[in-house]
């Protein structure tokens, strides 16, 4: 069964300290992964997709194949960072894209 | 993005009633989707179509059905809400061009079933 797992419900971190989120997936075949990201009384928003090898706001993700993880990662945190972050794997087919549960990022001053 | 809404934005309603949450798109996509997001649980597939003759169901479509009118427009119907119902409720569309099915979202509806 198609699954992605986000470990931590919520994370919290000080201003200018590196932040990893994580993510996990179990598929067959070989998945294209997102990020999607939910800011306060914003909707929610692609922030990266892995097959772009981009960096947005700072924010990279590596595919992981041998571990099936898709971690998102920033080496110093903004405060404007803090929100809803959620990994989503589409499979292969494009049939439908899986949301993880989430995490919240919540960085302090 | 003003190019997904969603009506209504806040809905209350009472168990057993019948409620109908719209979305429309101006983003000439073909594919539109109906999530519900729970506190814990992330957001959770209910119902997508393809294309105007497409529908299908996703992880949690009992007690929901939908209706696509036209490429544009997008209904989600509970035929009898139930508590269990209340939520977030986010319609999508995306485009398997291009931009290789990234999802755009609408602001939601949130839905609270007495």
């Amino acid at each position: 069964a198609q699954r992605v797992t986000q470990p931590e419900k919520l994370l919290s971190v000080f201003k200018g300290a590196p932040v990893e989120l994580k993510c996990n997936y179990s598929y067959s075949g070989s998945p294209e992964l997102f990020w999607y990201v939910q800011y306060s009384r914003q909707r929610l928003q692609l922030l990266l997709r892995h097959i772009s090898r981009e960096s947005i706001k700072g924010f990279t993700a590596d595919l992981n194949k041998g571990e099936t993880s898709f971690h998102l990662k920033k080496p110093f945190a903004q405060e404007e960072d803090s929100a809803m972050y959620y990994c989503a794997p589409l499979h292969s087919g494009g049939f439908k894209t899986i949301f993880g549960a989430g995490t919240r990022l919540f960085v302090k001053a | 993005d003003a190019d997904v809404t969603q009506t209504p934005r806040n809905r209350i309603t009472k168990t057993g009633k019948r409620i109908m949450l719209e979305c429309s798109q101006t983003k000439g996509h073909d594919r539109m989707y109906w999530y519900r997001q729970d506190p814990g649980l992330g957001l959770r597939l209910i119902y997508y179509s393809f294309d105007v003759k497409d529908i299908n169901k996703g992880e949690i479509s009992d007690g929901y059905s939908v209706s696509r009118q036209a490429q544009a427009k997008f209904s989600l119907s509970l035929e009898s809400a139930i508590p269990n119902q209340t939520a977030l409720y986010f319609c999508a569309t995306s485009d398997e061009t291009g931009g290789k099915d990234t999802q755009y979202f609408g602001p939601g509806t949130r839905l609270t079933v007495l």
